[in-house]
């Protein structure tokens, strides 16, 4: 089974600042590894697909890079609707997820 | 538009049994799989197990396989999770989600809770 660690576990920035949230994977999963938002009482959201394809409807802001094994989420400048928890999730063998990386309002 | 209805809260016993539903619309589901995906209290997102809306072909994750049975009714297009002996360590949070081919969720049930408590 492919294990995602998510770093770091929270992060807390003000609104306008740049976020760099990591997901790595215990084997190569190529660039199949997509990011989600999770808002409170609320499901999933998909954010970004194929590493770096953004969802439709996801704003400029959100961008995914990375393959092999080493992926990043950067949020460029935090809107107050950006605090969330974000969850990576690999789907190039089968499906895991990481454990999230909680975004919060310093 | 493509929409996953989830059946609504439940409260159980430990060792009762249980059954949720997750209905498709807008899209063929029996071309498409189903997947469900576990979140239990304050935690993180767990992979459950996927199965194809058309022929049935299920699989689990190692940590839920034996655990739960994962059916489909391609009849009234719904997909189910369900258990014969609940236990205390099942209250959680349920999606079902639909991947695009058996990649990226990019639809998602509105959550089921269930909650196992004597």
């Amino acid at each position: 089974e492919i294990v995602l660690t998510q770093s770091p576990g929270t992060l807390s920035l003000s609104p306008g600042e740049r976020a760099t949230l990591s997901c790595r994977a215990s084997q190569s999963i190529s660039s199949n590894l997509a990011w989600y938002q999770q808002k409170p009482g609320q499901a999933p959201r998909l954010l970004i697909y194929g590493a770096s394809t953004r969802a439709t409807g996801i704003p400029a802001r959100f961008s995914g890079s990375g393959s092999g094994t080493e992926f990043t989420l950067t949020i460029s400048s935090l809107q107050s609707e950006d605090f969330a928890v974000y969850f990576c999730h690999q789907y190039n063998n089968w499906h895991t997820f990481g454990l999230g990386t909680k975004l919060e309002i310093k | 538009e493509v929409q996953l209805v989830q059946s609504g809260a439940e409260v159980k016993k430990p060792g009762e049994s249980l059954k949720i539903s997750c209905k498709g619309s807008g899209y063929r589901f029996t071309s498409s799989w189903i997947g469900w995906v576990r979140q239990m209290p304050g935690k993180g997102l767990e992979w459950m197990g996927i199965i194809h809306g058309g022929d049935s072909d299920t699989k689990y994750s190692p940590s839920f396989q034996g655990q739960v049975t994962i059916s489909v009714d391609k009849s009234i297009s719904t997909a189910y999770l369900q258990w014969s002996s609940l236990k205390a360590s099942d209250t959680a949070i349920y999606y079902c989600a639909r991947p695009r081919g058996r990649d990226y969720f990019d639809d998602w049930g509105q959550g089921t809770l269930v909650t196992v408590s004597s």
